[in-house]
């Protein structure tokens, strides 16, 4: 099956460090990755749309320059909280497809913690 | 827009019986798909069952079957013989493909008792 890789699985540092998070699609080409967050017994929201060679779009109410995406091959997309602070602190969860009609696969997702 | 909604946050069910899960969506798109995602403790993501709206068939999945109602906009998922590791949270799912994306219900959290 379509695997996808999420490293780190958690993480914690300093308020203020910037952390960069990787989802990898490990035995195909993705050609669209997605970024989630999550709150503790809450849903996913989505955060961003990754597409490969081209800028992320970003959901309303997700600040661009606090979240930067790179989608820089058809197996990697990394995540990077800037300047991150106490409220960023969340659940990461990156997904890859294929195509636009495939099922998205999800990584393991990544638990930042930031004090 | 389109909204997923999922009005049970708790369900619980004693071992080797049956549960159903509700969902219910809203949307003016005739090309979409529908999914039931499961979320263990470890809050892997793990899809449990698809539903294309073009097929009228019902989905299966061993245990997991799905009643879709487009009429309704309703897509229940029934759990047959619920096993100690059926225990995780549930999302109902729904993808557009004008859009792309995914949008998820509230997630429903399942209690198995032994």
């Amino acid at each position: 099956g379509a695997v996808v890789s999420q490293h780190p699985s958690w993480v914690i540092c300093k308020s203020g460090t910037s952390v960069k998070i990787e989802c990898r699609s490990l035995d195909f080409q993705a050609t669209t990755m997605f970024w989630y967050r999550q709150f503790p017994k809450q849903s996913l929201m989505l955060m961003a749309t990754s597409n490969e060679g081209s800028k992320a779009t970003y959901e309303q109410g997700v600040e661009k320059d606090k979240f930067l995406i790179n989608h820089a091959s058809l197996t990697l997309s990394t995540l990077t909280v800037t300047s991150a602070h106490p409220e960023d602190s969340s659940f990461y969860i990156c997904s890859a497809v294929r195509d636009t009609y495939q099922p998205q696969h999800f990584g393991d997702g990544t638990r930042l913690s930031i004090l | 827009a389109q909204t997923v909604t999922q009005s049970q946050p708790e369900m619980s069910v004693q071992e080797a019986e049956t549960v159903t899960l509700s969902c219910t969506y809203d949307t003016s798109e005739s090309d979409y798909y529908l999914f039931w995602y499961k979320q263990p403790p470890s809050r892997q993501m793990i899809l449990v069952i698809r539903q294309e709206a073009y097929k009228q068939q019902n989905a299966t999945e061993n245990r997991f079957s799905v009643n879709f109602q487009k009429a309704a906009k309703s897509f229940s998922l029934k759990i047959s013989d619920s096993q100690l590791g059926d225990a995780a949270m549930y999302f109902c799912a729904f993808f557009a493909s004008n859009t792309g994306k995914l949008i998820f219900g509230q997630g429903t959290t399942l209690q198995v008792k032994p």
